[in-house]
């Protein structure tokens, strides 16, 4: 079956550093890919897609590269603020007969000190 | 504004008794989706629907129900037969199944009293 796997977190970064959140992914068929942002006791807003390889998704400074040879979709981002203090997750949409539903990964915490 | 609202936003359930979580959307998407998400382990699919008075068990569907009866509208009942209900608990829709992004309610969260 489909799923993804994201870094572990939390992980605790200083304001104005780069940040990259890893993200692999397993999928029956040739999926879109999605970032996604929680901040505390909110729904998931969509931060960036991609829907085919090489396809890169951007939005507020963050990037990630749809990368089909590497099955990956790491998020980027070059100066992080305190404010980018939020859960994210990985997910993936499979058009190959798989699940239905976004496949989530587990998330990773990420923390920014001033 | 076009969105989805969730209530209540904290709930609370005695023992033997069923809940129901309430989700509308005004986005006139035709697909529903209900997840449950609890700490350290992502989003699980509990139920979805594609179209009105049609919906299909996810991952993770023992003790709860649905009904899809309006478009708007796709209520998840947490059963008795649920034993592990304490979660925040997410609805989603989507234009359609498949790739289309999903936009998000703000959760409710459901505690055992």
């Amino acid at each position: 079956g489909d799923s993804v796997t994201q870094m572990e977190g939390p992980v605790t970064l200083s304001e104005e550093a780069f940040l990259t959140i890893n993200c692999t992914y397993t999928a029956t068929g040739y999926p879109s890919l999605f970032w996604y942002v929680q901040y505390p006791g909110e729904g998931l807003q969509l931060l960036l897609k991609a829907t085919k390889a090489d396809d890169k998704g951007s939005n507020k400074g963050f990037e990630a590269t749809y990368r089909k040879e590497t099955t990956s979709f790491h998020l980027e981002k070059g100066s992080v603020q305190v404010s980018d203090s939020a859960v994210y997750f990985c997910a993936l949409s499979d058009t190959g007969g798989g699940a239905d539903g976004l496949t989530f990964g587990k998330g990773t915490h990420l923390i920014i000190q001033p | 504004d076009g969105g989805i609202t969730q209530s209540p936003k904290y709930l609370f359930r005695k023992e033997g008794q069923n809940v129901t979580l309430s989700c509308e959307q005004n986005l006139n998407h035709d697909a529903m989706y209900w997840y449950r998400q609890d700490p350290g382990q992502g989003l699980r699919l509990i139920y979805y629907s594609q179209i009105v008075n049609d919906f299909q068990k996810g991952d993770i569907a023992e003790g709860y129900s649905v009904s899809r009866e309006k478009k708007e509208s796709f209520p998840l009942t947490v059963t008795s037969a649920q034993k592990n209900p304490t979660a925040f608990y997410l609805c989603a829709s989507s234009l359609d199944r498949g790739r289309q992004p999903q936009h998000f309610g703000d959760g409710t969260r459901l505690s055992i009293l």
